[in-house]
């Protein structure tokens, strides 16, 4: 079993749509978890990162960490066209670690 | 400012060859990063630098990977005898601090590399 499950997809929603996008893990003993997207051809860049559970909003964009099941999600409102991209969830291999575990990705489209 | 860069962009080669693949991060980020992206795999890491040590290379897949990093600042990665499932897009990232997991990584472009 992967550390970080995170379901490919592809994703393709309309316009407008309400996106959520999820994670699971295996590990709860460490504390940060990030949402990266990623464009075609493009290096990933750092979208939130959350700390324990609980919620975290930016703009149209809110991750959520429920520690209880090990679930993290990344919801995003009034979706955009140039919202498609590759969301990848990861969290730090373990605490104080360097290094961090990523999710598959998941490659998401949103229609005009 | 200028991002992570990295070189060549793309790298076509025949299995047993050696490759190079460069990375020249943020200036005055101490910290830099090699992971790997195959087809399906999502982001593997591969070593981590802090100056020019590598305190943690746990994810380097054999002893055909190698990385240096040279006067705290470019870092090149090393496959030698390069095989087929080598090919995937080779990421390299760097952060201004050390030990802090959360201090942001950014991205280079990635080497997309290919093996014939």
């Amino acid at each position: 079993q992967k550390e970080v499950e995170q379901d490919p997809g592809p994703l393709s929603v309309p316009e407008g749509a309400i996106v959520s996008l999820n994670c699971t893990y295996s590990n709860s003993a460490f504390q940060y978890f990030m949402w990266y997207r990623q464009y075609s051809r493009k290096g990933p860049e750092l979208l939130m990162y959350t700390y324990s559970s609980g919620n975290k909003e930016d703009g149209r964009f809110t991750a959520q960490v429920d520690k209880s099941s090990k679930y993290i999600s990344l919801f995003i409102r009034d979706s955009q066209p140039s919202d498609s991209a590759t969301y990848l969830c990861a969290k730090e291999a373990f605490q104080g670690a360097q290094k961090l575990v990523f999710g598959q990705g998941t490659r998401l489209t949103i229609n005009p | 400012g200028a991002g992570v860069s990295q070189s060549p962009s793309n790298k076509v080669t025949e299995k047993g060859k050696d490759v190079e693949l460069r990375c020249d991060p943020i200036s005055g980020h101490t910290a830099l990063y090699w992971y790997r992206q195959s087809l399906g795999q999502g982001l593997e890491f591969l070593i981590y630098f802090q100056g020019n040590s590598a305190p943690d290379k746990s994810g380097l897949p054999s002893d055909r990977f190698s990385a240096e990093r040279t006067g705290g600042s470019v870092s090149t990665l090393t496959i030698q005898r390069t095989q087929q499932e080598d090919s995937a897009v080779y990421l390299c990232a760097s952060s201004l601090a050390p030990g802090i997991s959360t201090d942001t990584q950014y991205f280079g472009p990635g080497t997309r590399l290919t093996v014939l």
